[in-house]
């Protein structure tokens, strides 16, 4: 089956660094998509991945590496605003999404 | 706002009445999806309309039934719902085809209360 791991909760402190990680085993692979999503509204995109390698759009960066299943995304400089679930999700070969149950990110002061 | 919109935001119902979804998106695109979203769980997919045809339903249960009559428009129609059926209802929209990746585009979802 298909199957996409993320931890369920991550705590990190207002200014520090996070990295929150995702694997999956998936029937084929046609790119890795991380959301974040706030309480209560829409998941949001945030970064695409299809080749290995890091992505780097400001304070956010997504790596990815397909002969491991693997993928994270770093958060720097960290702001309580960020306090968030981040949804990992798998384009397989039927360009169909599969989602992970996400990461909710708590931001202490 | 991400150009895709959903109404009602929160939604009361008994396990007897009928109620429907709307979802309007206003980006253009070719496809759209109903997600159910539950408490620590992934997102459900619950059915896809690609190019105002039905291409999937995962096994959703009848008392679910979609509508798409045109390719802005989507609606989820509800009847004799169960208590278990009560969840966040996200609306998405993305292009697909040979040159897109499908980037999805989520309104702001229904919050539903079966009682």
């Amino acid at each position: 089956g298909q199957n996409i791991d993320q931890p369920t909760e991550m705590t990190a402190t207002e200014g520090a660094i996070v990295q929150i990680n995702c694997t999956y085993q998936t029937s084929g692979f046609n790119g890795l998509f991380w959301y974040q999503q706030h309480a209560g509204e829409a998941p949001t995109f945030l970064s695409y991945n299809v080749l290995d390698g890091l992505e780097e759009k400001g304070r956010f960066s997504s790596f990815l590496s397909r002969s491991k299943g693997y993928s994270y995304l770093l958060l720097k400089e960290l702001q309580m605003k960020d306090s968030a679930s981040y949804l990992c999700a798998v384009v397989d070969s039927n360009y169909q999404l599969i989602w992970g149950a996400g990461t909710k990110l708590i931001i202490k002061p | 706002e991400t150009g895709v919109t959903q109404t009602p935001r929160h939604l009361v119902m008994g396990m007897t009445n009928k109620k429907s979804l709307k979802c309007e998106q206003h980006l253009g695109h070719n496809a759209m999806y109903w997600y159910k979203q539950s408490a620590k769980k992934p997102l459900e997919l619950m059915f896809v309309y690609s190019l105002e045809e039905r291409v999937e339903n995962n096994s959703v249960p009848s008392r679910f039934s979609p509508e798409c009559p045109n390719s802005s428009h989507l609606f989820l129609h509800l009847h004799t719902l169960q208590p278990e059926d009560s969840a966040l209802y996200l609306c998405a929209s993305s292009q697909v085809g040979p040159e897109a990746y499908n980037e999805q585009f989520f309104g702001p979802g229904t919050r539903l209360t079966v009682l």
